[in-house]
């Protein structure tokens, strides 16, 4: 099972700032967040990940609370083309298979 | 284009009849992964591969499934006696086993409908 929960569906203005949370009281020590977008009809997409810090790359933001139970991630200026859906995964990154156990997503729409 | 093809891009078959996917990952990549995805959920994990050697299966993958990377490059996932429960996307993903590396890039899929 999914060690994140999110919400189902989020809207956003085109142009305005998306922030999707993500909840994962259950993380351990060595695993990370990552989080991956899906477009319908395509493939998953990977976005960013991170352990403690907050982290930015060119497509978004995360944050993650100092205890990490939580996480936000932002796309600061959204676009049509963000319409999709927003996966938040826990996975332990060093060793194993890091498999990536995907839950049921954010259905995030960017309205014009 | 993550640079993962994958083939066919959709396949309708009968049931009871075998189906073999194909994957091919990025060059570099020693890393392999197979998901699975049903309308409306998230993608699930089937097996990945280190080169050639299939390191985990989950118990999703029956007996009818099997997945081979013969020299570590491309790799097949075969289903026997198909099922309509079978019918889904299936995804393939590769990843590069570095200590920076971290992204798995997944390619566009093979759609299987089993009628």
């Amino acid at each position: 099972d999914a060690k994140t929960t999110q919400p189902t569906s989020m809207d956003c203005a085109e142009g305005r700032a998306a922030n999707l949370p993500c909840n994962h009281s259950t993380i351990s020590g060595n695993e990370y967040v990552y989080w991956y977008r899906q477009i319908h009809s395509q493939g998953p997409q990977y976005i960013i990940h991170g352990l403690k810090n907050n982290e930015t790359n060119e497509m978004a933001s995360l944050i993650i609370t100092e205890d990490r139970k939580s996480s936000t991630l932002i796309l600061p200026h959204a676009t049509l083309r963000d319409t999709a859906v927003y996966y938040c995964i826990v996975s332990f990154r060093r060793g194993g298979s890091e498999k990536l156990v995907f839950g049921k997503g954010t259905k995030l729409t960017v309205n014009p | 284009d993550t640079g993962v093809s994958q083939n066919p891009r959709h396949k309708i078959t009968k049931r009871g009849q075998n189906v073999t996917f194909r994957c091919d990952p990025i060059s570099e990549h020693n890393r392999l992964y197979w998901y699975r995805q049903t309308l409306g959920q998230g993608p699930e994990f089937l097996t990945y591969f280190q080169n050639e050697a299939q390191l985990e299966k989950s118990r999703l993958l029956s007996d009818r499934f099997s997945a081979e990377r013969p020299k570590g490059s491309f790799s097949t996932l075969e289903i026997q006696r198909t099922e309509q429960g079978d019918s889904a996307m299936y995804l393939c993903a590769s990843r590069q086993d570095r200590g920076s590396s971290y992204e798995q890039y997944f390619g566009p899929g093979t759609r299987l409908t089993v009628t």
